[in-house]
């Protein structure tokens, strides 16, 4: 099946404490990219990635990385999270040719106390 | 940076009715695409429509654009307890970012 999996599904962490978000898709797509999703802001890109070893700072970056070394994985790295990095999380990816839609993840709720 | 609104914000229907929510966007587009999320859950692709076209079909599911007025709409027909859901709309940047509209939260009463 087609999809996008992202770990863990819920995670309850302490400030300061580094923390990696898993994400991996298996159908060959080069574009990947993280978001988050907050009560009032909606959905803000976090960062995108073309393909392997090209990554790039969306529209909320700050506090946050990333790593494309392999074509199905973007793993999401807060080295160190702050209570405001509350949010929920997705993963999405996509190829780069054609006119369709993006596959997400299942979403990580993340809370930093 | 959300990229328009959609109207109505919350909608609520009896089952079997007909559900239309409204999305308006700012930029010229190459297509617009809805997409539905369930509480607290992934966003699932609905439809794509693209800046040629005026109107799409797919199931129960019906999209119309209008590109001189930057809208478009989501007609979801015969509706079931089951599209109980949110629902946004869509763009895309030229870097491939998906831009999302405020969303319209749908309650579907059995």
């Amino acid at each position: 099946e087609a999809q996008v999996t992202q770990n863990p599904r819920y995670l309850i962490t302490v400030t300061g404490k580094k923390l990696t978000v898993t994400c991996s898709q298996n159908m060959n797509h080069e574009y990947m990219s993280w978001y988050r999703q907050d009560p009032g802001l909606g959905l803000r890109q976090i960062y995108y990635s073309m393909n392997v070893e090209v990554t790039d700072k969306g529209d909320v970056p700050e506090g946050y990385k990333v790593s494309r070394k392999e074509k199905r994985n973007f793993p999401l790295i807060l080295e160190s999270p702050s209570p405001n990095q509350t949010s929920l999380y997705f993963c999405a990816s996509r190829g780069l040719q054609g006119n369709y839609g993006y596959t997400f993840g299942s979403g990580t709720r993340l809370t930093v106390v | 940076s959300q990229q328009g609104e959609e109207d109505p914000q919350a909608l609520s229907i009896q089952e079997g009715e007909n559900a239309t929510m409204n999305c308006s966007y700012k930029t010229s587009i190459n297509n617009l695409q809805w997409y539905r999320q369930n509480s607290g859950r992934g966003l699932v692709h609905l439809i794509l429509i693209r800046s040629n076209e005026r109107e799409k079909h797919s199931g129960r599911l019906r999209v119309t654009l209008d590109t001189s007025k930057k809208s478009s709409s989501l007609l979801i027909t015969a509706s079931r307890a089951a599209d109980t859901a949110s629902y946004f709309c869509a763009t895309m940047d030229s870097s491939y970012k998906l831009i999302f509209g405020s969303g319209t939260r749908l309650l579907v009463r059995p």
